[in-house]
C-alpha cells in the first residue's frame, strides 16, 4: 500500500512565522496535493503538483507556496503565518486517474 | 460545474443494523468515485474506489455501487459496529488533477 507521511501531527506557531509542512509518499506517484479542512467548509485545494518542480494553484493559494524538488516530497510553506490559517492540513497523492491516498493530517494552530 | 452532495448529513443507528449512505454528483463524466472514512482529528482513509467502467466494489462488510447515468453512488455497510462510527466522504474525480468532495455523512453506531 502507498503510504503518505506528514511530518507533524500537531504544530503551534506564532503569527508572522514562516511555517513548513512536509509530505512524503513512497510509491512513485506523480500527483501530489495539499488541502485544508475547516468545519462547515469541507476540503479545499491549496496547491497541487503533477511532476517534480511543477506546481499549480488550487482554489485557495493565497498566503501559501509549495516546493517539489523530489518526486516523493511535496512541501507546503506558509510565508507569514496568520491566525486565519489555523486549520487541519491534509496531503494526498495519486497516480494518473487513480484514487487518492491521504496522509494522517497536520493540525496547525497559529497564535 | 460538478457538485457532490451526501444524504443524510448525520445518521445514528443501533449496532448490528445494515445501512446505506448516499452520494450524488451532477456531472456523469467522472474518472472514478472514491469513498473515504475520517475519524475525528485524523486524515482520510480510502475505503473503496470505483472506476467509471465499474458498477460496484466490495471490501469485507462494505459494498459501494456506482450508477453514472443517474449520478449516484451508495455505500452499504452490513452489520454495523460501534467502530464504524466516523464521517464518511465520497469524492468524484473529474480530471487527473481535480476531485470534488462531498460534505460527508457523520455516522454514529450505538452499542
Amino acid at each position: 500500500d502507498v503510504k503518505v507521511t506528514q511530518s507533524s501531527r500537531y504544530l503551534v506557531k506564532r503569527t508572522g512565522e514562516k511555517v513548513f509542512l512536509e509530505c512524503v509518499q513512497d510509491m512513485d506517484h506523480e500527483n501530489m496535493f495539499w488541502y485544508r479542512q475547516d468545519p462547515g467548509l469541507g476540503l479545499r485545494l491549496i496547491y497541487f503538483s503533477y511532476d517534480v518542480k511543477m506546481k499549480e494553484k488550487g482554489d485557495i493559494p493565497e498566503g501559501y507556496s509549495v516546493s517539489r524538488e523530489k518526486k516523493e516530497r511535496f512541501s507546503l510553506i506558509l510565508e507569514s503565518a496568520s491566525t486565519n490559517q489555523t486549520s487541519m492540513y491534509l496531503c494526498a497523492s495519486s497516480l494518473g486517474t487513480g484514487g487518492y491516498t491521504f496522509g494522517s493530517g497536520t493540525r496547525l494552530t497559529v497564535v | 460545474k460538478q457538485e457532490v452532495t451526501q444524504i443524510p448529513a448525520a445518521l445514528s443507528v443501533p449496532e448490528g443494523e445494515n445501512l446505506v449512505l448516499n452520494c450524488s454528483f451532477t456531472d456523469s463524466a467522472i474518472y472514478n468515485l472514491q469513498w473515504f472514512r475520517q475519524d475525528p482529528g485524523k486524515g482520510l482513509t480510502s475505503l473503496l474506489l470505483i472506476q467509471s467502467s465499474q458498477r460496484e466494489q466490495t471490501s469485507g462488510r462494505l459494498n459501494a455501487s456506482l450508477d453514472k447515468s443517474s449520478g449516484r453512488s451508495t455505500l452499504y455497510i452490513a452489520a454495523s459496529q460501534p467502530g464504524d462510527s466516523a464521517t464518511y466522504l465520497c469524492a468524484a474525480k473529474t480530471s487527473y488533477d481535480k476531485v470534488i468532495f462531498g460534505p460527508g455523512t457523520s455516522l454514529s453506531v450505538i452499542p
